[in-house]
């Protein structure tokens, strides 16, 4: 398996433009979840789907951040617009939840966000 | 709600020597599971090892072994044997099996170890 797949591996944008972070699980898991991570914050949970469906969303700073699970192997981060606070490394992850069993998180290699 | 607390911002350890990591956490659930990730200086968090809190024996993963201890709520991660590619950030988390922790993974805020040749 090719693991947790995301793009770009590095992004610099302006500030005042959108953008958006892709992602694709692994294949057969169904939970996939968007992290940021910074040296100030460590690393927060922004939201979660689980079979597609957002379950939890209340990590997302503000509205400027949405995520879409448009099938079971694509997610979907959108900054619009970016700012200079919203640098970080962003990383998705997936795994196997089902019933009581919970099954350890996938990462991806994350994408390394610069806003100026 | 879930709480994970690193209390050692940095740890250093001689090549081939044994060290400690500690992470305590709180939940308020009887069901759980608790994990240490790696993250290295390629910034990719790998799983190291997974624990089941109902399961009494401590994990072990090679080199890596945990101390579970349910009732101090501690989980802590003994590298034996350190070799310079075990340096890297390591992170304990825990997930829940209900509620609004289902499925979700509460980190710590990550130990630095280095490794000295």
């Amino acid at each position: 398996d090719a693991g947790v797949i995301q793009s770009p591996r590095h992004e610099v944008t302006e500030m005042g433009q959108e953008v958006t972070l892709r992602c694709k699980p692994i294949s057969g898991h169904n939970s996939l979840f968007w992290y940021r991570q910074t040296m100030m914050r460590g690393l927060e949970l922004l939201i979660y789907f689980n079979n597609n469906v957002p379950i939890d969303d209340s990590g997302m700073p503000e509205d400027r951040f949405s995520a879409k699970m448009p099938n079971a192997s694509f997610s979907t981060l959108k900054i619009q617009p970016s700012e200079p606070r919203d640098s970080a490394v962003y990383f998705c992850a997936s795994s196997f939840v089902l019933g009581p069993a919970n099954y350890e998180q996938y990462f991806g290699p994350g994408t390394r966000l610069t806003v100026t | 709600a879930q709480t994970v607390t690193q209390s050692q911002p940095e740890m250093s350890v001689q090549e081939a020597e044994t060290v400690t990591l500690s992470c305590t956490y709180d939940t308020s659930e009887s069901d759980y599971y608790l994990f240490w990730y790696k993250q290295p200086p390629s910034r990719q968090m790998i799983l190291v090892i997974r624990q089941e809190a109902y399961k009494q024996q401590n994990a072990t993963e090679n080199r890596f072994s945990v101390n579970f201890q349910k009732a101090a709520k501690s989980f802590s991660l003994k590298i034996s044997d350190s070799q310079l590619g075990d340096a890297a950030m390591y992170f304990c988390a825990s997930t829940g099996t209900g509620g609004t922790s289902y499925g979700k993974l509460t980190f710590g805020q990550g130990t630095i170890l280095t490794v000295h040749p």
